[in-house]
């Protein structure tokens, strides 16, 4: 089982959609759970991270950690064409930060 | 805002070349961090680098990698003898301290090896 997966899209949503993004990791020693945003041939940008279980929102951006299903989701409301990126999510154990990243969902917002 | 910048932005070499990729990190920042990313998969982690050695590697940074701070502000990697798959785009990060939040990346230095 890989450490960390992530449908790989392409998601395309119209302007406007609530955007699911999801990621389930199979070691149970992640604690810390990131999202980065990947514009194409850039480099990862970090939108947010959370804690172990629980809710983070920022601005139009939340994000869940299920720590007993290992299961991770970034929510986007009010999607925007700028919106379309690649997501990716990135566990982390405590006191480490050595990032494992999932493969990324590739979103499309479109007008 | 501050920036992680990676020279050369592409790279074609010839297999068995050396190749060195160089970074500028953000400049109060003390941990600096290798990845790669071979087209169309996922980010790798490559090396994680703090006062002046290397403080992690994964099993991909094998003997033909190398970094370096060789002042202070440059952090590089160098390809020893390049193979046809270590094409991928490398990517720097640094970050000020173990916060999670101050991990900055550099736009790429994308390696083609031919």
């Amino acid at each position: 089982q890989k450490e960390v997966e992530q449908d790989p899209g392409p998601l395309s949503v119209p302007e406007g959609a609530i955007v699911s993004l999801n990621c389930t990791y199979s070691n149970s020693a992640f604690q810390y759970f990131m999202w980065y945003r990947q514009y194409s041939r850039k480099g990862p940008e970090l939108l947010m991270y959370t804690y172990s279980s629980g809710n983070k929102e920022d601005g139009r951006f939340t994000a869940q950690v299920d720590k007993s299903s290992k299961y991770i989701s970034l929510f986007i409301r009010d999607s925007q064409p700028s919106d379309s990126a690649t997501y990716l999510c990135a566990p982390l154990t405590g006191g480490g930060n050595k990032l494992t990243f999932g493969t990324g969902t590739q979103l499309k917002v479109e007008l | 805002e501050p920036e992680v910048t990676q020279t050369p932005s592409h790279q074609v070499t010839q297999m068995g070349q050396e190749v060195i990729l160089r970074c500028v990190p953000i400049s109060n920042h003390l941990y600096f961090y290798w990845y790669r990313q071979i087209l169309g998969q996922k980010v790798e982690f490559l090396v994680s680098f703090y006062n002046n050695e290397i403080s992690e590697k994964s099993e991909i940074f094998d003997d033909q990698f190398s970094v370096e701070r060789p002042d202070g502000s440059n952090f590089t990697l160098k390809i020893r003898s390049t193979k046809l798959e270590d094409s991928a785009m490398y990517f720097c990060a640094s970050s000020a301290g173990r916060n999670l939040d101050t991990i900055y990346f550099g736009e790429g230095s994308w390696l083609t090896v031919v």
